[in-house]
């Protein structure tokens, strides 16, 4: 069973930074792409980041860029995202997603974990 | 990138038919098979309900259809339940390597 599990969230000051980690199981990690998708309280889902199964490909939104990095320990089973210099609007339930082969939609999703940016 | 277009809301009887909208551009919807469809109940991760426009994953019920002409994508759900009652994105494959999300469509189960 495919299963992605997110943690490193919480409350974090604006202009601060926090690593999220997403561990995977049920699959085959180093063979598939993953994304980092993000969804404000309320609001709708927006995607963040895409690194290709090996690490050597990676493209952000342009509202992180630079800002963020995403990254994977394929040894590890492991999607991780570094996010810097956060701002209230970065506040969000990020989700570790996997890209399903052979096409660009996201075939599993994990449970997501809460970034709080607030002072 | 900007988001795709969905309708707020739709609303619809059980048994009945409706379709959700979802419009682009010509850097993403209009020229990639790319559309897929996903569901979201409150509090609950998205789910995947049809990729490349209009193919179902396996165990998603062949009540949920999908369909393209243009910069416009569907999704058509049939036999509307009480179970349909969700979220509903549409994302696209666009021309600069990204994915970009629909605004989102409630689904009201009258």
């Amino acid at each position: 069973e495919v299963q992605l599990v997110e943690s490193g969230g919480g409350l974090v000051q604006p202009g601060g930074s926090l690593r999220l980690s997403c561990a995977a199981s049920g699959f085959t990690f180093s063979s598939y792409w993953m994304h980092w998708v993000r969804q404000a309280p309320g609001k709708g889902l927006v995607w963040v980041s895409r690194i290709n199964s090996d690490g050597s490909s990676t493209i952000y939104a342009d509202s992180v860029k630079g800002r963020f990095t995403i990254s994977r320990d394929n040894a590890k089973n492991t999607l991780y995202l570094q996010m810097n210099s956060l701002r209230a609007d970065d506040t969000a339930v990020y989700y570790c997603t996997r890209k399903r082969a052979g096409t660009h939609s996201i075939d599993y999703w994990g449970q997501g974990t809460l970034v709080t940016v607030s002072s | 990138q900007s988001a795709l277009t969905q309708p707020a809301s739709v609303s619809g009887s059980p048994g009945q038919s409706i379709t959700i909208s979802c419009t682009g551009t010509s850097s993403d919807v209009g020229t990639y098979n790319y559309v897929s469809w996903y569901q979201q109940h409150p509090g609950k991760a998205p789910k995947l309900m049809i990729y490349d426009v209009s193919n179902r994953p396996s165990g998603i019920s062949d009540r949920f259809s999908g369909s393209k002409s243009g910069n416009t994508a569907s999704l058509t759900i049939s036999g509307l339940q009480a179970e349909d009652e969700a979220d509903y994105y549409c994302s696209s494959y666009t021309s600069s390597s990204t994915l970009v999300f629909g605004t989102g469509t409630k689904v009201t189960v009258l």
